[in-house]
């Protein structure tokens, strides 16, 4: 079945570090790709998707491109702020609506 | 309100206890999920509405679980017969969207949760 797998947590860094949040999926056909974030005390929220390889989804200086030739979906932002903590969660959508999710990647950004 | 809401946010159950949790979508939205999340792991699917119609429940984990929208607006999850495993965070989403094919933007909107505690 589908399946999708993010790099353990947490993930503690500086203000104006590089992030990285690697994500592999596994589909039998050609899912769309999204990453969903969570900050404390609020409801998941949608950050970027790509829709087919190649695309880049982006949002909010965060960037993420659909590799369809590595099964991935990293999630990049070239400086992070104390704002950007939270859960960062990468989902595929193969048929219909159903979202599968990785299991979340704590970030913590330390001023 | 403008987003997603549920109730209660917290319920703690005695092992046996029937409990119903709330999901008040965003007006207007003909898409409605259900998602259970465990402690550390990503939301996982349970059912999904369009509009009054259960279109798929094929996450319910047994047939202690039921969900409803019997208008196509509010949606009640129910769990009879509570057990420990149950014990999650339950989180509803809606969207504009139909879903399938082109009309589905993956956009879905989240709620904050209803924590459920059983004992």
């Amino acid at each position: 079945g589908n399946s999708v797998t993010q790099m353990e947590g947490p993930v503690t860094l500086s203000e104006e570090a590089f992030l990285t949040i690697n994500c592999t999926y596994t589909a039998t056909g050609y899912p769309s790709l999204f990453w969903y974030v969570q900050y404390p005390g609020e409801g998941l929220q949608l950050l970027l998707k790509a829709t087919k390889a190649d695309d880049k989804g982006s949002n909010k200086g965060f960037e993420a491109t659909y590799r369809k030739e590595t099964t991935s979906f990293h999630l990049e932002k070239g400086s992070v702020q104390v704002s950007d903590s939270a859960v960062y969660f990468c989902a595929l959508m193969e048929y219909g609506n159903k979202l599968v999710f990785g299991a979340g990647t704590i970030l913590r950004v330390k001023s | 309100g403008a987003g997603v809401s549920q109730s209660p946010r917290y319920k703690v159950a005695k092992r046996g206890q029937d409990v119903a949790l709330r999901c008040d979508p965003i007006s207007g939205h003909v898409s409605l999920f259900w998602y259970q999340q465990a402690l550390g792991q990503g939301p996982e699917f349970l059912t999904y509405f369009q509009n009054e119609a259960q279109l798929d429940k094929s996450g319910l984990p047994s047939d202690r679980f039921f969900a409803e929208r019997p208008e196509g607006s509010v949606s009640t999850l129910k769990i009879q017969r509570t057990q420990q495993e149950d014990s999650a965070v339950y989180l509803c989403a809606s969207s504009v969207s139909k879903g399938g094919g082109a009309y589905n933007t993956g956009e879905l909107f989240f709620g904050e949760g209803s924590r459920l505690t059983v004992l």
